[in-house]
């Protein structure tokens, strides 16, 4: 089945205490994003890749970091995470070799960090 | 400003209504545009694409105008299951400084009643 997965679906955590979401895919997909999901915000991208090893900030990537080392995956980093970082995270991708314009985009199933 | 803005309702329909929503952009260099819908917090779907000439996928109608900056959504004859969050999303263009970038509007919330 063609899948976005996301681990863990749930966390909570302390200030300070870095921790790893990871994603992945098996679409064979050259693009990866990752947005957060605010209440009255709406999803805002934090960084996003248009192939292994090539990442690009979007509009909130403070206090997060990515890499992507494979194709498949595309795991978001909080080296020191706090209070502002609780929320929904979803992670996503989407074929690049038919062009961009109008290709979809598969999300993940989420991942809601508290961080306290 | 934001870049992409949406009237978040919510918007509370009977069944069998039609109804509209529309969103606007700020990035007059943007390159394509999508109607997104999620339910209670899981993850967004693809609706439809929004093409130039307006498109049609049985009850849903998409419109652009991109003189007037803004995309739009109908839905006609409503059902229960259409309750759900609908999200204008628009894509930076391809090659331009906002290639790769997709910008979300907050979505607007409705909820379609018997």
């Amino acid at each position: 089945e063609a899948q976005v997965t996301q681990n863990p679906r749930y966390l909570i955590t302390v200030t300070g205490k870095k921790l790893t979401v990871t994603c992945s895919q098996n679409m064979n997909h050259e693009y990866m994003s990752w947005y957060r999901q605010d209440p009255g915000l709406g999803l805002r991208q934090i960084y996003y890749s248009m192939n292994v090893e090539v990442t690009d900030k979007g509009d909130v990537p403070e206090g997060y970091k990515v890499s992507r080392k494979e194709k498949r995956n595309f795991p978001l980093i909080l080296e020191s995470p706090s209070p502002n970082q609780t929320s929904l995270y979803f992670c996503a991708s989407s074929r690049l070799t038919n062009g961009w314009s109008y290709n979809e985009q598969f999300f993940g199933p989420g991942t809601r960090l508290t961080v306290l | 400003r934001k870049e992409v803005e949406q009237d978040p309702g919510p918007f509370n329909v009977p069944e069998g209504a039609t109804v509209a929503f529309n969103c606007t952009y700020s990035n007059s260099a943007s390159q394509s545009f999508f109607w997104y819908r999620q339910d209670c917090r899981k993850e967004p779907k693809l609706l439809m694409s929004v093409y130039s000439s307006g498109n049609e996928d049985g009850r849903f109608t998409a419109q652009l105008n991109r003189a007037s900056q803004y995309i739009s959504l109908l839905i006609r004859d409503s059902k229960l299951s259409d309750s759900a969050t609908y999200l204008c999303v628009v894509k930076g263009r391809a090659g331009g400084t906002s290639y790769g970038k997709l910008t979300f509007g907050q979505g607007t919330i409705l909820t379609v009643h018997p």
